[in-house]
């Protein structure tokens, strides 16, 4: 079974740019969750999607940042415009009703 | 916000070590994770813990979910390099996988040198 795939999986930006990254969750789960991990600390969520609707987006800046999974399967998150302290991994994770969460490799965003 | 208390922050293990890490939280969560990072990827699960004072093992993994539902610990048995990585412990509040996962700060193995 495949597992969670994300892309790109580095990407350097300069600060007030824009960055896009991209998840495939694992076939048939239909939560999706995006996290932010800085370093030396663990993931912290997000946005949480049920199918194509958002469960919860309550940490997410949503004055920088948006992310959408239409039809219910791919997602994307956007960053516009990045500020240094964006600089992070970003882990997509998806999961069945009944078990945890599988995380994907993970995005490291570099903002200069 | 909700904080979990994970120890130690790091620690050095020999082959053949058994090792032991807690979480400690002041929130009571209805399910308990156990993660291994590696550098450069993203968190692989270990063990889940559903109901309080549950023990399971995967291999030379034994994890427990506290009677209070505050806390859970996980042992490595007879340990060997490639245990050698960041675990995390996440607590949910949701049944399930419903709800957010909130994370210690990891505790990081390494080769004693």
């Amino acid at each position: 079974e495949a597992g969670v795939a994300q892309s790109p999986r580095y990407k350097i930006i300069e600060k007030r740019q824009s960055v896009a990254f991209w998840c495939n969750p694992i076939s048939g789960h239909a939560t999706l969750y995006w996290y932010q991990q800085i370093l030396g600390q663990g993931p912290k969520l997000l946005i949480q999607f049920q199918n194509n609707g958002v469960v919860d987006d309550s940490q997410l800046p949503k004055d920088r940042f948006s992310a959408e999974r239409l039809k219910g399967v791919d997602s994307t998150l956007k960053i516009q415009p990045a500020k240094l302290e964006d600089s992070a991994v970003y882990l997509c994770a998806s999961s069945e009703v009944t078990f945890g969460q599988f995380f994907g490799p993970g995005t490291r965003l570099t903002v200069l | 916000g909700q904080q979990l208390n994970q120890s130690p922050q790091s620690m050095f293990i020999q082959e053949g070590e058994d090792v032991s890490m807690n979480c400690t939280s002041s929130s009571i969560f209805n399910t308990w994770l156990w993660y291994k990072q590696d550098p450069g990827e993203g968190p692989v699960l270990l063990i889940a813990l559903y109901k309080a004072g549950e023990l399971t093992s995967n291999g030379r993994l034994t994890a427990q979910f506290g009677i209070t539902r505050k806390d859970s610990f996980l042992n490595i048995s007879a340990s060997i390099p490639s245990d050698v990585g960041i675990y995390f412990c996440a607590g949910q509040m949701g049944g399930g996988s419903q709800g957010n996962l909130i994370f210690g700060k990891g505790t990081k193995l390494s080769v004693k040198p």
